[in-house]
């Protein structure tokens, strides 16, 4: 059964420097999401993603943050100047159509 | 802005125990509804969905849900629960023409052989 991946699994930065967090989406899919979850607290919508454009976003996703699908099967988020505050579990999500996701494993960032 | 309740936070259980998991949400209009299960180590599943028509819904793995329009609740159960049954258990809405889902806390379900 075809699984959402993400890359990698775990990574730790310096606050101020940029990460990007990659996932793989179901090969057939069109929507694609992120999610995050801090130690502790409700896993948070981020981001939704379709036809190349933002289709909704959370107050979270600021302009420290981006999604990109730059070519047809990675999604990206970029954290451009990484916060203490960032620390938590990012989950990418995907789905054929808008009605149910599927997650991938997560990468579980921590910002020193 | 709709929200989503569990009531446990965490439950302890025997094998061959019912289970039920307790999950309001506040909104008024549609919404879908979902659970999803994350199993140690693995990453979150879809355990069962329910969009429209009947309220009693049946997912993978003798888990079913209820959906009550008046209560606004979406209650988990399954009649006799194994020991690989110990995992998380995230109920989750989506306004039916929205895009991102929320989450409730989570109820960590151990079962003890």
């Amino acid at each position: 059964e075809p699984e959402v991946t993400q890359t990698p699994s775990h990574q730790v930065t310096q606050m101020g420097q940029e990460v990007i967090l990659r996932c793989v989406p179901i090969s057939n899919h069109l929507y694609f999401y992120w999610y995050r979850q801090i130690l502790g607290q409700k896993v948070e919508f981020l981001v939704s993603f379709y036809n190349n454009e933002i289709s909704e976003k959370s107050e979270i996703f600021d302009d420290q943050f981006s999604v990109e699908r730059p070519d047809g099967s990675n999604f990206t988020l970029k954290i451009r100047s990484t916060k203490l505050e960032d620390s938590a579990m990012y989950f990418c999500a995907s789905g054929v159509h808008q009605e149910t996701q599927y997650f991938g494993p997560g990468t579980r960032l921590l910002v020193l | 802005a709709q929200s989503v309740s569990q009531h446990n936070h965490h439950v302890i259980l025997s094998e061959a125990a019912s289970l039920e998991l307790g999950c309001n949400y506040s909104y008024g209009g549609t919404v879908n509804l979902f659970w999803y299960v994350q199993y140690p180590g693995q990453h979150l599943q879809l355990l069962l969905k329910y969009f429209s028509g009947d309220p009693l819904v049946k997912g993978i793995k003798g888990f079913e849900a209820e959906f009550i329009k008046s209560k606004f609740s979406f209650n988990l159960r399954k009649p006799s629960v194994q020991w690989s049954d110990t995992a998380e258990y995230f109920c989750a809405v989506k306004i039916a023409a929205g895009n991102k889902l929320t989450f409730g806390g989570g109820t960590r379900v151990l079962v003890k052989p």
